[in-house]
């Protein structure tokens, strides 16, 4: 039962033009989403989160959008660099149940084109 | 200067043997966690762990077990390997709190023959 679903295992993108990385799920409980960055044999590190009650929040170039009544969001990169090629794991979690209960996303594989 | 370390990076051992995967984190972190991620790249808890309370994921067989000496440390014990355990295992660290990022080390590649 797979509640996050990052369906695009992979996506290419031009150096300086946006990139998007997209995530459904399905759990109605889940009201708190982050996205992970992973480089090859490296750990997941944390990028940026949304709890339900906002819409959206941004931090630098990275900005990720919650549409809770579609289940969806979204990770905006812009613009895009070399550097930002990687594995990128969506994960979400219910606000009070931590990371415990935190459910990722297979990832995307983001690849910047120079 | 790294935050949380995990070693062997590599691991590969026949069936039916046990081992151990060693991990310390340097942040003060309250809470560490080790996370199985299989060959189809999901990336699922084992356990949780702070100084008062274990959490195991019920799906986790009986054969892994966490062990903390300290705060700082969490090594994950295998036993009786089998081929299904063939993973990438990571472990992490963060505060106590419900939304506090996980801190990730760079993995141990467990391969079972």
């Amino acid at each position: 039962d797979q509640q996050v679903k990052q369906n695009s295992p992979s996506l290419s993108v031009q150096e300086g033009r946006i990139s998007i990385l997209n995530c459904d799920y399905t759990n109605s409980m889940f009201d708190y989403f982050l996205w992970y960055k992973k480089y090859p044999a490296e750990g997941p590190t944390f990028l940026i989160s949304i709890s339900s009650i906002k819409d959206k929040n941004e931090d630098g170039r990275f900005t990720v959008f919650l549409n809770k009544s579609a289940k969806h969001l979204s990770l905006h990169i812009v613009p895009s660099q070399p550097g930002d090629s990687a594995v990128y794991f969506c994960a979400a979690t219910g606000e009070g149940f931590g990371n415990e209960k935190l459910t990722f996303g297979t990832g995307t594989r983001l690849t910047i084109i120079p | 200067d790294t935050a949380v370390s995990q070693t062997p990076k590599y691991l590969v051992t026949q069936m039916g043997n046990d081992k151990s995967i060693k991990c310390e984190q340097n942040l003060g972190h309250d809470t560490m966690y080790w996370y199985k991620q299989d060959s189809k790249k999901f990336l699922k808890i084992m356990f949780s762990y702070n100084n008062k309370e274990l959490i195991i994921n019920e799906t986790v067989p009986n054969r892994f077990s966490p062990k903390s000496p300290d705060k700082a440390h969490l090594n994950l014990h295998i036993n009786s390997l089998e081929l299904g355990d063939s993973a990438v295992y990571f472990c992490a660290s963060s505060q106590l709190g419900p939304n506090s990022p996980l801190h990730f080390g760079n993995g141990t590649r467990l391969t079972v023959t």
